[in-house]
This record gives structure tokens, sequence and C-alpha cells, in this order.
């Protein structure tokens, strides 16, 4: 099972909000770790959008708008990456990392749609 | 503005090694530790590895035995090295920086098909 796991695709419209999560396999509490953000655009690198630990740890990334949050869900033992206010530019692929001692993990992404 | 411009073979057959640079233009070398990351095609990313500018390098456990990263800090320049290729090595190899765990740089991707 992977350390990981993002469902392959969410979809959701104009206007709305949407919630992505990121699951961490049950040997790896969701307490211990930042969860960084990514999103990827097709044809071009990864950016990063920010990393959340807690809400008094935690940091935007650089020209991130706010409508982009980060949450934990401790029973589901998942990252949430919450997206308020949807535009057709934040259709793109999001990841979620997380750093397990000295290596890093990456999940397998999320596609989202803007429809 | 920083920088990243990477480049290396795009083509290898199976069993060579796959052998990229990365050259840093514009900013420190030091006080970051910088980032190989791989993106099969239409597949999601995967994690290489990374090393700092005194050679101290974190690899990922599932390549570990066929990576081999270094650095030359003379040129503002790291490498990466990948042996005994296969097709699942094909994939778009990015370099990066990476800052307290944020990789906020990343190269412009270089594409790597392995193929007999």
């Amino acid at each position: 099972q992977a350390v990981l796991t993002q469902p392959s695709s969410l979809s959701a419209s104009p206007g709305a909000s949407a919630s992505l999560t990121c699951t961490l396999r049950s040997d790896f509490n969701v307490s211990s770790y930042r969860i960084y953000w990514y999103q990827q655009k097709p044809g071009s690198p990864p950016q990063f959008l920010l990393k959340y630990k807690s809400d008094s740890d935690n940091q935007q990334g650089s020209g991130v708008p706010s409508r982009f949050s980060g949450s934990k869900d401790a029973s589901a033992n998942a990252g949430i990456l919450f997206i308020s206010g949807l535009q057709s530019e934040d259709e793109a692929d999001y990841y979620c990392v997380i750093w397990h001692g000295s290596t890093s993990v990456f999940g397998g992404g999320t596609k989202l749609t803007v429809l | 503005q920083v920088r990243l411009q990477q480049w290396g073979a795009g083509l290898l057959k199976p069993s060579e090694t796959l052998s990229l640079t990365c050259a840093v233009f514009g900013g420190p070398f030091s006080g970051y530790y910088w980032t190989w990351i791989r993106q099969p095609p239409g597949k999601g990313l995967e994690w290489i590895g990374e090393i700092n500018h005194s050679g101290s390098t974190n690899y990922n456990p599932s390549l570990k035995s066929r990576v081999t990263m270094s650095v030359d800090t003379s040129k503002n320049q790291f490498s990466l090295k990948l042996k005994s290729v296969t097709a699942a090595d094909t994939a778009v190899y990015y370099c990066a920086r990476d800052f307290e765990g944020v990789v906020g740089l990343w190269g412009q991707g270089t594409l790597v098909t392995v193929s007999p």
C-alpha cells in the first residue's frame, strides 16, 4: 500500500469549493507530519502551494492566493487541501508530499477538473 | 533571478547509465538541497534524491542502489547518474532546489526515453 493515497480525480464547478485529500498509510500518523501541496499544470513543472502541520505551523507559497488552504482530518489520518471559489485556472494536478526522515514521498496526485 | 538549467542525453538503451547535469544561475549554491524528481509520461511524481553543496546525499530507498548524485561547487552544478536503466526509467527528469522541505525552484525538465 502506498504511503500517501490521493483520489485520482475530482470534479467541481466554478465558484464552488473542493477538498483534496491525502490519506497517510496507517503506520504514518498525520499529526507527526507537515503536508506539502503542489500544483502542476500540463507541460510545466509543479509549483509549491503550501505546507501545513497545524494552524500554528503552516506556510503559504509566495503569491499563492488565500483561496488555497491546508488542514488535517485526524480521524481519517489525512491531510486536506481546500480550494474555495474555484476558478478555471485551478484545473490542474495536485500532489501531496511528506518528509519521512531524510526522504520525501509523493502522493499519486489528484486531477482536478473545474467544469 | 535564480534559475536552473539542466541537460543530458535524452535517449538511452536498456542497461545504459542516465546522466543529467543541472546548473544554478543567479543565486547561491550553498544553503540548499539540490534535488532530482522524475515523472513518467502521464503519471505522478517520484522523488529521486537530493544533495547539498558539501556532497551530503539522501536517496529514495527504491532507487538507492542505482543512483549517484554529485556536485561541482566550482561551477554551481549538480549531477545525477542512474545506472542500468530500463523502460521503467523513462520519464521527465526535473532538477530542483529544496529549502527546508519546500521545492520552490524547478528546472525545465528533460525527457529521458529508454528504448532498445
